[in-house]
């Protein structure tokens, strides 16, 4: 089956620009999530949704970053007002349960310049 | 400031020879897990480890947990190219989150 999947896969964005990242999860996955990698750093949570929940945005740097997740499938993580420091590799992944194993999406890599 | 500290930052090697990187962490965990991540890709799970001493093997690759469950160590035997990565200790925090160490890049030379 398809595994999780992410567009665009890269994206150059001016400073000051609004983007928005898209995360299509594996079929059937109730748990969602979003992590952020930045150069020579490991992944940093952003923010975890789990079917009809509150999601839990405790990871997200700062009130540019938000998310949010149609029909309990596709998220859509957008970030306003872009800034360099947001220049990463911004990954999801998908679970079946809470604490079952994550699949990661090939990520998409943001450049604000 | 990380919760895990991985070692060697950067790991070049011929292939056929052997390699460890390390995970450690000023704090108990309950369980460990460790990624491999190859470019434009996301990491993918290698092997989960939950008992202090543990030690799990995949093919070339065994993975050990510390005795005090503060640490970890991926040793690869016999390195071949397709062994090249980034390679990630991660635990996992309330259930769900996980926590992420800087990983170790992994270089196999033909």
């Amino acid at each position: 089956g398809a595994g999780v999947s992410q567009s665009p896969s890269n994206k150059v964005t001016e400073k000051g620009k609004d983007v928005e990242l898209r995360c299509d999860p594996i079929s059937g996955h109730t748990a969602l999530y979003w992590y952020r990698q930045s150069l020579g750093q490991g992944l940093e949570f952003l923010i975890y949704f789990q079917g009809n929940s509150a999601p839990d945005k405790s990871g997200l740097p700062s009130d540019r970053f938000s998310a949010e997740r149609t029909g309990g499938s596709v998220s859509t993580l957008t970030i306003q007002r872009t800034q360099q420091e947001d220049s990463a590799v911004y990954l999801c992944a998908s679970s079946l349960l809470d604490t079952a194993e994550q699949y990661f999406g090939p990520g998409t890599r943001l450049t604000v310049t | 400031t990380q919760l895990l500290e991985q070692s060697p930052q950067f790991l070049s090697i011929q292939e056929g020879e052997n390699l460890t990187v390390y995970c450690n962490s000023s704090s108990v965990f309950s369980s460990l897990q460790w990624y491999r991540q190859e470019p434009g890709e996301g990491p993918v799970l290698l092997v989960t480890v939950v008992t202090g001493g543990e030690v799990k093997k995949l093919k070339r690759l065994t993975f050990q947990f510390g005795d005090a469950r503060k640490d970890s160590s991926l040793h690869i035997t016999a390195a071949q190219p397709g062994d090249t990565g980034l390679y990630l200790c991660a635990l996992r925090r309330h259930d769900y989150k996980l926590s992420f160490g800087a990983g170790t890049t992994v270089t196999v030379r033909a």
